[in-house]
């Protein structure tokens, strides 16, 4: 049972212009949420969090969204640049666990086109 | 500081044989985590330690044994590789509380 689902394998979109990355989650425990990106022969890296207690988080161009009614959070990268073009994980942990473990989504592919 | 480290890069093996992945850090982290990542799968938890002297079974555990042999190190041992063991492996480390997990670069796996 997929916890953590990222329903686009890719996306595409112009340099300048707004991308929008999706992910789904199934768990109600869940309580703090991830985005790590991951250039091609390179591991994941972090790139903004978000808690339960909120519901936007902003650093730079990254913004994510929380809508926990949905199940439901997105990041929005603006203005999207040609090195954005990587691949975006979503990754979800529940504070209950007390061990750390996170669940990540299958992952999505942006490419920002000059 | 090199932050997390995996060896080796790149692997080859034959159905049967045997082999152990190697991880450490340098950023006086409590919790080690193995990942392998495959097409559509994501990143899929094998084993994690969160703390020095403890190890857990995480997803995927199947196949796979660790060892913590110390703070710093964690590594994951294949005893008779498998086809479907062909992956990505990443380690990651984490501190204290709500951290983001750091990854190390990966080993990629080619089982024949």
């Amino acid at each position: 049972d997929q916890q953590v689902k990222q329903n686009s394998p890719s996306l595409s979109v112009q340099e300048g212009r707004i991308s929008i990355l999706n992910c789904d989650y199934t768990n109600s425990m869940f309580d703090y949420f991830l985005w790590y990106k991951k250039y091609p022969a390179e591991g994941p890296t972090f790139l903004i969090s978000i808690s339960s207690i909120k519901d936007k988080n902003e650093d730079g161009r990254f913004t994510v969204f929380l809508n926990k009614s949905a199940k439901h959070l997105s990041l929005h990268i603006v203005p999207s640049q040609p090195g954005d073009s990587a691949v975006y994980f979503c990754a979800a942990s529940a504070y209950s666990s007390n061990t750390g473990k996170l669940i990540f989504g299958q992952g999505t592919t942006l490419q920002v086109k000059p | 500081n090199a932050g997390v480290t995996q060896t080796p890069k790149f692997q080859v093996l034959k159905t049967g044989q045997s082999m152990t992945l190697q991880c450490a850090q340098d950023m006086n982290h409590n919790s080690m985590y193995w990942y392998r990542q495959d097409p559509g799968m994501g990143l899929r938890l094998i084993y994690y330690s969160a703390s020095e002297g403890t190890t857990d079974k995480g997803e995927v555990p199947n196949g796979y044994n660790v060892s913590r042999l110390n703070k710093r190190e964690f590594s994951l041992r294949l005893e008779s590789a498998a086809p479907s063991q062909t992956s990505v492996y990443f380690c990651a480390s984490k501190g204290l509380g709500r951290e983001t997990q750091y990854f190390g670069p990966g080993t990629r796996l080619l089982v024949l």
